[in-house]
């Protein structure tokens, strides 16, 4: 069964300091994996693509990484911001290319 | 959010009653879903289409149905709504690809 596991499931950083989310995954075969952000009550929102020959992609702040080798991904964030706060979801499309498989996301609270 | 409204964005109902939430895009996509998210679950795709009258169920269809009469409109039915389908529901739309799901800003569902 595919599965995508993130960790920590929340975290909380005092803003200006960086922090880095972590998702594994056991989904085959792969062709990407992607990185949303979901502000409370609103829907998820891309932050970033990453196919199978890309190690690292920067989105702003964002620094995304992926080692298909041993199937890890992280985000990184750089001098988080206030607005930061949100849950980061980490997808991988199943077998069938509309088929999702979305990670629990961490939920990320940057305190002032 | 970009080209996709749901409606309503609230809604409370009770045991056994049927429920329709709608979805509509303005961007002449075929491909649209229906996720359902709860706490400690990432989201879970209930149904979704691949064009007009052409659906297909998810992981989590039991007790859903949808319909896609046209193009632009993806619905949602709860023939009896339960307890157990109190959730956030969110809508995308896909390419059809690897890249690009655009998600509403949900509804959220409480059956009392």
């Amino acid at each position: 069964k595919n599965q995508v596991e993130q960790s920590p499931q929340s975290l909380i950083i005092l803003e200006g300091k960086n922090c880095t989310l972590q998702c594994n995954y056991t989904v085959s075969p792969f062709s990407n994996l992607r990185w949303y952000k979901q502000d409370t009550g609103r829907g998820p929102v891309s932050l970033t693509i990453m196919t199978f020959s890309e190690n690292t992609k920067s989105n702003g702040r964002y620094t995304a990484t992926l080692d298909a080798d041993t199937k890890q991904s992280s985000l990184h964030i750089t001098a988080s911001q206030l607005s930061d706060s949100a849950s980061y979801i980490c997808v991988v499309p199943g077998h069938a290319g509309n088929m999702l498989t979305f990670g629990g996301g961490t939920r990320l609270m940057v305190k002032p | 959010d970009a080209g996709i409204t749901q409606s309503p964005r609230h809604k409370v109902t009770e045991t056994g009653t049927p429920v329709t939430l709608r979805c509509h895009q303005t961007e002449n996509h075929r491909y649209m879903y229906w996720y359902r998210q709860d706490p400690g679950h990432g989201l879970r795709l209930i149904h979704y289409s691949y064009g007009v009258k052409d659906t297909d169920k998810g992981e989590v269809s039991d007790g859903y149905s949808v319909s896609r009469s046209k193009t632009e409109d993806f619905l949602l039915t709860l023939e009896s709504a339960t307890s157990s389908q109190t959730s956030v529901y969110f809508c995308a739309l896909g390419t059809g690809g690897s890249y690009g799901y655009t998600f509403g800003s949900g509804t959220r569902l409480t059956v009392v």
